[in-house]
Parts: structure tokens; C-alpha cells; sequence
């Protein structure tokens, strides 16, 4: 069955510190990949997507994400964060087909340290 | 800019009510979603709509009922609120796949918290 897996519930980095977040996912073939992230009460905005060619990503924000076959799984970076990136980080998988339906991670939650 | 309102932030009903929530879209989107997200659950889809008075049921349709009437607009219902369908229900759409454009990413509205008492 199709999965997407966030190992990572929550992380505290120090301001200024990189930041990694995981995302695997369960599929046979390559998928459409996406991070979400979602400040306090707010609904969630497009970080970085995926579909095909060059596996690394960037997207706003600073944040770039690397897509690896091999491993299945796509994740996001920051080489330093700022306070302002504290929020919750959701990695999103389609499968394919016309209705474009999204598998969403259970998300990462970050915290940042002054 | 793409847009994806959402009728209420807050909203506080009584077990038992019947509730509607409201969505629209501004960019001429065919799919659109419910989704609701609890603490440490994410994302879980209600029901999606591909077209005008189409719908799917997703992974946790019970006790909900979606109409979409317009394109634009798709709406999810609470017969009868209980109070475990409190939570944050956050509305998407994304355009066809076929169309070539964006894939399937989709686009929020802010949510709207519900509390049932």
C-alpha cells in the first residue's frame, strides 16, 4: 500500500543551526512529492514540489529538498535556521491519477531555540 | 494570487447541530478536498470533488456530507455535530492532472476550527 512516513514528530534546532527533516514514502514508482509547511492556526502553503529531473529542489524560503530513488524518500533542508521557521512541516506524496489526490506525512513539528 | 477562502476561522456549535462549512476557490480548479487535521493524526481526507455535483468519499467520511453545486464552491456538512469532530478541517483544491499544469498540488484556505460542545 501507498505511504508516507515522517519519522520525526518533533525537532528543536538553535537558531542558526542546519536543519534536515525525513520524509519516506511507499510506492512503486517515482511520485509527486511536496512540502507543506503550516504556521500556528494558519492552513498550509507550498513549500517545494517534485516531479522529475534534477533530484535537488529549491523552493522558498531557503529550503531545498533532495529527491533519492534509491532510498525513497525526500528530504528537507535548511542551512540556517531562522526563528521566523518554527512551524509544522508536512511532506505530501501523489500517486497519480486525475483526481490528484495527496497522501500526507502526520508531520514534523519545529521548534527553534534562540 | 491564487486563493482558497473559507466561510469561518472559529466556529462553536452544540452537539447535535447541523454545520456547514464553506469553501471557494478562485482559480477555476476542478478537485477540490476536505481534509481534517488532529494533533499527531496530520491530514486526513474527508471527501474530494472532481467536478460539479461529483464526489468521492476519502478515508474518513462518516458522519460528513459534501455538496458542490458550483465549481467553484464545494461545501462540507455535519448532519448531526458530535464532539469528536472537533478539529481543524482545511479545504484544498488543484487543478486536473490532464491539463498539464501544477500536477496535483493542491492549495489551502486557512481552516477553520471547530469546536462542538
Amino acid at each position: 500500500a501507498q505511504s508516507v512516513t515522517q519519522p520525526d514528530i518533533h525537532i528543536t534546532v538553535s537558531e542558526g543551526a542546519s536543519l534536515e527533516l525525513r520524509c519516506n514514502y511507499s510506492y512503486g514508482a517515482t511520485p509527486y512529492l511536496f512540502w507543506y509547511v503550516q504556521s500556528p492556526g494558519q492552513g498550509l502553503q507550498l513549500l517545494l514540489k517534485y516531479f522529475s529531473g534534477d533530484t535537488l529542489v529549491q523552493g522558498i524560503k531557503g529550503f531545498e529538498a533532495e529527491f533519492k530513488r534509491s532510498q525513497s524518500s525526500f528530504n528537507l533542508r535548511k542551512p540556517s535556521v531562522h526563528w521566523s521557521d518554527a512551524a509544522e512541516y508536512f511532506c505530501a506524496v501523489g500517486f497519480g491519477g486525475s483526481q490528484g489526490n495527496l497522501i500526507f506525512g502526520k508531520g514534523t513539528k519545529l521548534s527553534v531555540k534562540p | 494570487d491564487v486563493k482558497v477562502t473559507q466561510s469561518s476561522r472559529y466556529l462553536v456549535k452544540r452537539t447535535g447541530e447541523k454545520v456547514f462549512l464553506e469553501c471557494v476557490q478562485d482559480m477555476d480548479h476542478e478537485n477540490m478536498f476536505w481534509y481534517r487535521q488532529d494533533p499527531g493524526l496530520g491530514l486526513r481526507l474527508i471527501y474530494f470533488s472532481y467536478d460539479v455535483k461529483m464526489k468521492e468519499k476519502g478515508d474518513i467520511p462518516e458522519g460528513y456530507s459534501v455538496s458542490r453545486e458550483k465549481k467553484e464552491r464545494f461545501s462540507l456538512i455535519l448532519e448531526s455535530a458530535s464532539t469528536n469532530q472537533t478539529s481543524m478541517y482545511l479545504c484544498a483544491s488543484s487543478l486536473w492532472l490532464d491539463k498539464g499544469v501544477s500536477y496535483n498540488e493542491q492549495f489551502f484556505g486557512p481552516g477553520t476550527r471547530l469546536t462542538v460542545l
